[in-house]
């Protein structure tokens, strides 16, 4: 069984520019979450996407947008960078069924710094 | 709407004493809890969950924790510290199946003093 992967692991930008990142979840899931985590701060939910449609979203800009495929891997794409994009950022994929817990299995994520 | 809070940033236990990690829920919905662990640059793992079923839950490494209802708590424990459990601890919540956002604690970093 394959778990979550990330790609890349690390990510220099500067302002104003855009960036891709790339998640494939792990065998036999469905979902996939992404996760923005700031320095010394707990994980903050950015969207979910269930059969490739956003399902549910935080509150962060429309700058930040995604993409699940028909394969469940997904992309996270943000535009227009600012330096408070600066963070780990990591995904989640689970199965969703129901009656089940919601348990989340977490890629080793992707450290973005914009300067 | 959930959230979660973790009392002390920074929590330092002898290697053999008692590690207690605390952690309070806000929930309009019975929830479901989690406490992850993250090592130094890496992602995060799933210790334990709780989902409504035994209120004293066994996790990975051998720690557990107790859903108090009556407290609005789940705090984290295990009997004897190891230098291997030094890492960043989160407490974690989703309190409506079917949306399945987790909601974190901001997190809490444990040290072991040898």
């Amino acid at each position: 069984e394959t778990g979550v992967t990330q790609s890349p692991t690390h990510l220099i930008k500067t302002r104003g520019q855009q960036v891709t990142l790339r998640c494939s979840s792990q065998s036999g899931h469905n979902t996939v979450s992404w996760y923005q985590q700031a320095l010394g701060q707990g994980p903050q939910f950015i969207f979910q996407y269930y059969r490739e449609e956003e399902n549910g979203r935080g509150n962060f800009p429309p700058r930040f947008s995604g993409l699940q495929f028909p394969n469940y891997s997904s992309e996270l794409n943000v535009n227009a960078l600012e330096l408070d994009d600066s963070a780990l950022y990591l995904c989640a994929s689970s199965l969703r069924h129901a009656g089940g817990s919601n348990e989340q299995f977490f890629g080793p994520g992707t450290r973005l710094t914009v300067l | 709407a959930q959230s979660v809070t973790q009392l002390g940033s920074h929590v330092s236990v002898s290697e053999g004493a008692l590690v207690l990690l605390r952690c309070n829920y806000s929930s309009s919905v019975p929830p479901y809890l989690f406490w992850y662990v993250q090592y130094p640059n890496q992602g995060l793992q799933l210790l334990l969950k709780y989902t409504s079923a035994a209120t004293l839950v066994k996790g990975i490494n051998g720690f557990e924790a107790e859903f108090k209802k009556s407290e609005t708590s789940f705090h984290l424990t295990k009997p004897s510290a190891h230098m291997s459990d030094a890492a960043e601890y989160f407490c974690a919540v989703i309190g409506n199946f079917g949306n399945e956002k987790l909601t974190f604690g901001t997190g809490t970093r444990l040290t072991i003093i040898p």
